[in-house]
């Protein structure tokens, strides 16, 4: 079946680079995304990245992504106690209406 | 800038009461979801509408209805709240083939 996994904890220290990473299972994916959800609010679209896409650079942001073994990774340059948060993947096909997310992964940056 | 609005940020019932989640956005976006986010399992999909009037149960229907008589509002109805419906919520919306926008998310509490 379908399904998106991350790990649940990640601990940084500030100005550092920190590496969230994803599995997912649906070959048939179309974009692939990273959500940032701070404490008590909703979930703010980070970037994507199209399927046929292997890198994608957003000033401190650095996606990259595995097709063959369905790996995706979002790499945050220099750290910052802003950017501790819990951090969403989500897989979406076109043509249907599912969005499939991982279970988030909770970055800590340590001052 | 894409914005979802929730009708509420905190919310206390008591087991029994009907009640209305809210959510409005203001961007002519097709498709609004309903989702529940606990800890651990990440965000599971409630219910969708892919147009006015229309809905479809997503994978944890049970306990839930929805309505979506104008296009820029899709209510989420727990007809008698339980304990078990204690979460948050949170409401999105995309185009019809792409990124899902969210609202910030309603935490409800169930005595």
């Amino acid at each position: 079946g379908e399904d998106v996994e991350q790990s649940l904890f990640l601990s940084v220290r500030e100005g550092d680079s920190s590496v969230i990473n994803c599995t997912y299972t649906d070959s048939s994916s179309t974009y692939l995304y990273w959500y940032k959800q701070e404490p008590g609010a909703g979930l703010q679209l980070l970037t994507y990245i199209f399927s046929n896409m292997d890198m994608k650079q957003d000033q401190r942001l650095t996606v990259l992504l595995n097709k063959k073994d369905k790996h995706l990774s979002l790499r945050i340059a220099d750290t910052q106690t802003g950017d501790s948060a819990i951090y969403f993947c989500a897989e979406y096909t076109s043509g249907t209406y599912k969005y499939i997310f991982g279970t988030g992964t909770r970055l800590k940056v340590l001052a | 800038d894409v914005k979802v609005t929730q009708s509420s940020r905190y919310l206390v019932k008591r087991t029994g009461e009907k009640v209305f989640l809210e959510c409005v956005q203001d961007m002519d976006h097709e498709n609004m979801f309903w989702y529940r986010q606990d800890p651990g399992l990440g965000l599971r999909l409630i219910y969708f509408s892919y147009d006015v009037k229309m809905k479809e149960k997503g994978d944890i229907p049970e306990g839930y209805s929805v309505s979506r008589e104008k296009k820029e509002r899709f209510s989420l109805i727990l007809e008698s709240a339980s304990t078990n419906q204690t979460s948050m919520y949170l409401c999105a919306s995309s185009p019809s083939t792409d990124t899902q926008y969210f609202g910030p998310g309603t935490r409800l509490t169930v005595l």
